[in-house]
């Protein structure tokens, strides 16, 4: 196990609601990514927290927003739901070694927007 | 033009084959790279970060050529439990912001038959 949590496992919601998904780091570990993955294609990064900061943003709307938090654990929030977000979302944690940043991923949160 | 590109599979292949992958990537300051597991409805898992000089870990092999832009994965005596999708995923790497997001391809289905 890579020690990266994540909350909720399943989630339905409607069209126009607004979700928060959760993310606890590995221990030692100062960087969150998140990503969405769509059936049958690989995680598309969405963003990046670093030490409280957003540390890179991918193709992402802004009605995709988060947070970062002292203890690096990390919020995402998507506005205005719509059919095409339903996806899996993965936060992953990471940190500098050896000037590498293997990224570990927690088991997701599976969103159903109906 | 796909940032990151895999052949979809599926590769079928009989227990103890040796099978291998390659993955293309586009962007030639791309620094950092990773091949990823990922079982069906489960997270991906990290399976070997990709070095200059190639690298072995047990039954796997990863090789990265930077003149022509892909890795590789080499499986050995393919096992049942092998099958899998596998991403490989590529980073700008270094500190600057943005430059640690991974880009995935959309993976390579493997399936090992008895």
């Amino acid at each position: 196990e890579t020690g990266v949590t994540q909350s909720p496992t399943h989630l339905i919601k409607t069209r126009g609601q607004q979700v928060t998904l959760r993310c606890s780091s590995q221990s030692g570990h100062n960087t969150v990514s998140w990503y969405q993955q769509a059936l049958g294609q690989g995680p598309q990064f969405i963003f990046q927290y670093y030490r409280e900061e957003e540390n890179g943003r991918g193709n992402f709307p802004p009605r995709f927003s988060g947070l970062q938090f002292p203890n690096y654990s990390s919020e995402l929030n998507v506005n205005a739901l719509e059919l095409d977000d339903s996806a899996l979302y993965l936060c992953a944690s990471s940190t500098n070694f050896q000037g590498t940043y293997e990224q570990y991923f927690g088991p997701g949160t599976r969103l159903t927007v109906t | 033009r796909k940032e990151v590109e895999q052949d979809p599979g599926p590769f079928n292949v009989p227990e103890g084959a040796t099978v291998a992958f390659n993955c293309t990537y586009s962007n030639s300051a791309s620094q950092s790279f990773f091949w990823y597991r990922q079982d069906c409805r489960k997270e991906p898992k990290l399976l070997m970060s990709v070095y200059s000089s190639g690298n072995e870990d047990g039954r796997f092999t990863a090789q990265l050529n930077r003149a022509s832009q892909y890795i590789s994965l080499l499986i050995r005596d393919s096992k049942l439990s092998d099958s899998a999708t596998y991403l490989c995923a590529v980073t700008l790497g270094g500190r600057a912001t943005g430059r640690r997001a991974l880009t995935f391809g959309s993976g390579t289905r493997l399936q090992v038959q008895p």
